[in-house]
């Protein structure tokens, strides 16, 4: 399966602090995506790193692949009680499987 | 979430009724996508239209079928449901397959 699998399923930080969250992935990738999902709601897309990169940043947010261990982070910076949520990496199949698949996802807690 | 919107937001029905969801896109995105969200489950990828043709079905029981009128629309017809069927349906569209995709907020079904 390529389904991406986040680690750790639950973080919990003080505000101002930085979270880090991780994904392992099985096969072969077009893309590595990350989207948010607050409780009950549609995800959010936040970025979107190709297979031939290594690093990408968008605002507080940098995330890195490394496609030799098949693993991807995203690092949030001074985080906020706005950035509690749960995180979502899915890897885009390569070839022409263009599936996205996801995992259970990192619960981030932002305390104020 | 404006791009994608869903209707019913909420959705309460009985194990021998008929129902439809609907979604539209106002982002000109050619591919769209039904995802089902259970309760402590991955999101799972029902079914993918590309350009109106329906490109993927994920092996989705016959008591959903979904209609992809125009590039804009997409229905998922809902009859004879069980109650396991009960979960967040959250609709999704990307301008091609292996770009971003954006999802609307989601019904939240309960068949009783």
């Amino acid at each position: 399966s390529q389904q991406g699998e986040e680690d750790p399923q639950a973080l919990s930080i003080q505000e101002g602090e930085n979270a880090t969250m991780n994904c392992s992935y099985k096969t072969s990738i077009n893309n590595l995506q990350w989207y948010r999902q607050n409780s009950g709601r549609g995800l959010v897309h936040l970025i979107l790193i190709r297979s031939n990169e290594r690093e990408k940043h968008s605002g507080r947010l940098r995330v890195t692949l490394d496609t030799s261990k098949k693993s991807s982070s995203l690092l949030i910076t001074a985080s906020r009680a706005a950035d509690t949520a749960s995180y979502f990496c899915a890897p885009l199949g390569g070839g022409s499987n263009y599936k996205l698949t996801f995992g259970k996802g990192t619960l981030l807690t932002v305390n104020p | 979430e404006t791009g994608v919107t869903q209707t019913p937001r909420h959705l309460v029905m009985g194990m021998t009724n008929k129902k439809s969801l609907k979604c539209e896109q106002h982002l000109g995105h050619n591919a769209m996508y039904w995802y089902k969200q259970s309760a402590k489950k991955p999101l799972e990828l029902m079914f993918v239209y590309n350009f109106k043709e329906q490109t993927e079905n994920n092996s989705v029981p016959s008591r959903f079928s979904p209609e992809c009128p125009n590039s804009s629309h997409l229905f998922l017809h809902l009859h004879t449901l069980q109650p396991e069927d009960s979960a967040l349906y959250l609709c999704a569209s990307s301008q091609r397959r292996p770009t971003e995709q954006y999802f609307g907020p989601g019904t939240r079904l309960t068949v009783t």
